[in-house]
C-alpha cells in the first residue's frame, strides 16, 4: 500500500464548479497534513495545513479523519487560476521528513 | 518575504561527472532537506540535515550522494559520479523547527533541473 495516496485525476471542470480531492494515509503515527499546490515545473507551494477540526480559507476546506486516515480538500467556486496538480502531504516527526502523494491534476476552464 | 533560493536553475552534465547543486534556506530556518522529482512522477524524500548533520536519508541517497552546510547560509547537495537516471528536478526546502507554533511547514525554493546527458 502507498503512503499517501490520491485520486488518479484528472479533473476538468468548469468555472463555478466545486470539486472535492481525496487522500489517505497509511502510517497512523503521521504528525501533520498539508495540501501543497504545483503548478507546471515548479515547486511545491504550501496552500494550507489539514486539521482535525477542519479548516478553511476562503474558497477552500480541508478536513482530516485520524481514524480512517483520510484527508480532504474541497474548493468552492473554482477558477481558471485554481489549475494546478494537488498534493497531498504528511508530515512525520521523525526526520521531519515529508512525503508525497501522487497528486491529483485540475483543470479549470471557462 | 523571505524565500529559498536555488542555483543554477538548470543544470546540463555528461554522465559521470559531479555536480553540486546549491540551495539558501531561509536564514532563521533550523532543518534543511532535498528532494527530487523526475518528469511525470511523484517528490520524493532524499535526505534531511539539522545541527550540521543528517538526521534522516532516504534509499535513494546512496554514497554518490553527500550534502554539506559549508557556510551560515549555504546548504549544498553533491552528486559524485551522475547517471542517466539522477536526470530530474531537485528541490530543497527548509523549516523553522522551533518548539511551539507552526514549525512543520517547508518552504521549497524554485529548484534546480538536472539533465545528465
Amino acid at each position: 500500500r502507498k503512503e499517501v495516496e490520491q485520486d488518479p485525476g484528472p479533473f476538468n471542470v468548469p468555472e463555478g464548479a466545486t470539486v472535492a480531492f481525496n487522500c489517505t494515509y497509511s502510517n497512523s503515527a503521521s504528525q501533520s497534513f498539508f495540501w501543497y499546490r504545483q503548478d507546471c515545473r515548479k515547486e511545491p507551494k504550501l496552500l494550507m495545513s489539514v486539521y482535525s477540526s477542519g479548516n478553511e480559507d476562503g474558497r477552500f476546506t480541508a478536513q482530516l479523519n485520524r481514524a480512517s486516515q483520510y484527508i480532504s480538500l474541497l474548493i468552492r467556486d473554482s477558477k481558471l487560476s485554481d489549475s494546478a496538480t494537488y498534493l497531498c502531504v504528511v508530515f512525520y516527526n521523525q526526520g521531519g521528513k515529508l512525503i508525497f502523494g501522487q497528486g491529483t491534476e485540475l483543470s479549470v476552464k471557462p | 518575504e523571505p524565500e529559498v533560493t536555488q542555483t543554477p536553475s538548470h543544470q546540463v552534465t555528461q554522465m559521470g561527472q559531479e555536480v553540486i547543486l546549491r540551495c539558501v534556506p531561509i536564514s532563521n530556518h533550523l532543518y534543511f532537506y532535498w528532494y527530487r522529482q523526475i518528469l511525470g512522477q511523484k517528490v520524493e524524500f532524499l535526505v534531511s540535515f539539522y545541527n550540521n548533520e543528517i538526521s534522516e536519508k532516504s534509499e535513494i541517497f546512496d554514497d554518490q550522494f553527500s550534502v554539506e552546510r559549508p557556510d551560515g547560509s549555504n546548504f549544498t547537495l553533491k552528486i559524485r559520479s551522475t547517471k542517466l537516471e539522477d536526470s530530474a528536478m531537485y528541490f530543497c526546502a527548509s523549516r523553522v523547527g522551533l518548539a511551539g507554533g507552526s514549525t512543520d511547514t517547508q518552504y521549497f525554493g524554485p529548484g534546480t533541473r538536472l539533465t545528465v546527458l
